[in-house]
């Protein structure tokens, strides 16, 4: 079974509309990130989070939230969706130690606001 | 700010070819390095990494040399195979993973047979 699990796998729904992303691990790291990818952009972190009571904005967060339920769970949600939110998404955990912080991802979720 | 700067693609070369992707990067402080592999329809798997300056990182015939005095950790392989296409990043933590990873744009490899 994959390490970080991430639900659904493809998503289309319509402006104005509010999704969540889900995404799960089994790596019982307590870092969790949400990026999204976009074509030529490469990945660009929008929210992170240390532990269940540490959320934090990333580089992109305007127009996102977050939930952190579990340790190993961390969900991300559009509240109000716009087309330029249209990208591929993806989670991804770390144990956050020292001396470097290598990240697990998830496969991502592709969503499509119409 | 915090950048990574990587060859733009798509590189396309024959089988068996000698492969150079560059990276150069943009930190404060003293960061760690990746390079990250995405297969199609795949999420990221870390390729290889390190984590100070001389320090070599390998994996499926892959390797970096981290480069502190050019900000360089270029990633090469003598001898690609059509299996190895995919999209390569370069990546880096800055220390502590406070912010995440900054990644460059990504890098498309075509091997063709």
């Amino acid at each position: 079974d994959a390490d970080v699990t991430q639900t659904p796998r493809n998503r289309i729904t319509k402006t104005g509309k509010r999704i969540m992303l889900e995404c799960s691990q089994t790596k019982g790291h307590d870092r969790m990130y949400w990026y999204r990818q976009d074509p030529g952009l490469g990945l660009r972190l929008i929210y992170y989070s240390f532990d269940v009571k540490d959320i934090n904005k990333g580089e992109i967060s305007d127009g996102y939230s977050v939930s952190r339920q579990a340790q190993a769970k961390f969900s991300l949600s559009l509240e109000s969706a716009i087309p330029n939110q249209t990208a591929l998404y993806f989670c991804a955990t770390s144990g956050g130690r020292a001396p470097y912080n290598e990240q697990f991802f998830g496969p991502g979720t592709r969503l499509t606001v119409l | 700010g915090d950048s990574v700067t990587q060859m733009e693609g798509p590189v396309t070369l024959s089988e068996e070819a000698f492969l150079t992707i560059n990276c150069t990067y943009t930190a404060t402080g003293y960061p760690s390095l990746f390079w990250y592999v995405q297969y199609p329809g795949e999420g990221l798997q870390l390729l290889l990494k390190a984590t100070k300056a001389d320090d070599k990182g390998s994996n499926k015939g892959f390797e970096a040399t981290y480069r502190k005095e050019t900000t360089s950790f270029h990633l090469e392989k003598g001898s690609v195979q059509v299996s190895d296409s995919a999209v390569y990043f370069c990546a880096f933590d800055s220390g502590g993973g406070a912010d995440g990873l900054t990644f460059g744009k990504g890098t498309h490899l075509i091997i063709q047979p």
